[in-house]
């Protein structure tokens, strides 16, 4: 089945840095989108970026979406403690929208 | 409060048991889902529900049994538990379904199969 596969496992910047994760995935997409989970905590949705666009924003929050590599990326901008979590990239796998198929994550830490 | 929420939030029992985790969403979403995140597997998919009374499988579905008679709730059964089913358990639900709109996930149970 269709995987989104984050990298890095594992980023830790200096509170203020951007934070860029990637995602990686293997055959024809609809949408891309892009979670956070806190731990302990449910994932809680960030983007959804469709395969008609390159890019999207909300907040402090930047998506690119490249369909020719099959990659996206996510930038945070002047991270805060409160942006350490997990971010994990999701799409449908291409047997059926309804399977939406999430990568391992990626573990971001904030140091203050 | 608007919102999923998910019971028990930790749920300990013995191998060979039936239990029952419980999901209830407050936004009348037509799909629900459900999941399990274990360490070095990521979330993976257990079984989801496009509207009341309509359930299909997902990646991971083998041992478990979902219902969902009414909107709002989807809950989902181990008919037999093993040890391979310890696990955190998420359920989620969405608008018009994964792949376009967001999923609203609960905050999970944690089941130990001892």
């Amino acid at each position: 089945s269709q995987q989104g596969e984050e990298d890095p496992q594992a980023l830790s910047i200096q509170e203020g840095e951007n934070a860029t994760m990637n995602c990686s995935y293997k055959t024809s997409i609809n949408n891309l989108q892009w979670y956070r989970q806190n731990s302990g905590r449910g994932l809680v949705h960030l983007i959804l970026i469709r395969s008609n666009e390159r890019e999207k924003h909300s907040g402090r929050l930047r998506v690119t979406l490249d369909t020719s590599k099959k990659s996206s990326s996510l930038l945070i901008t002047a991270s805060r403690a409160a942006d350490t979590a997990s971010y994990f990239c999701a799409t449908a796998d291409e047997q059926g929208a309804q399977k939406l198929v999430f990568g391992q994550g990626t573990r971001l830490t904030i140091n203050p | 409060d608007a919102g999923i929420t998910q019971s028990p939030r930790y749920k300990i029992t013995e191998t060979g048991r039936q239990v029952t985790l419980m999901c209830h969403q407050t936004w009348s979403h037509s799909y629900m889902f459900w999941y399990r995140q274990d360490l070095g597997h990521g979330l993976r998919l257990i079984y989801y529900s496009a509207a009341a009374d309509i359930t299909d499988k997902g990646e991971v579905p083998d041992g478990y049994v979902v219902s969902r008679s009414k909107t709002e709730n989807f809950p989902l059964t181990l008919e037999s538990a093993t040890r391979s089913q310890t696990s955190v358990y998420f359920c989620a639900s969405s608008e018009f379904g994964s792949d376009y709109s967001p999923l609203h996930f609960g905050n999970g149970t944690r089941l130990t199969v001892t």
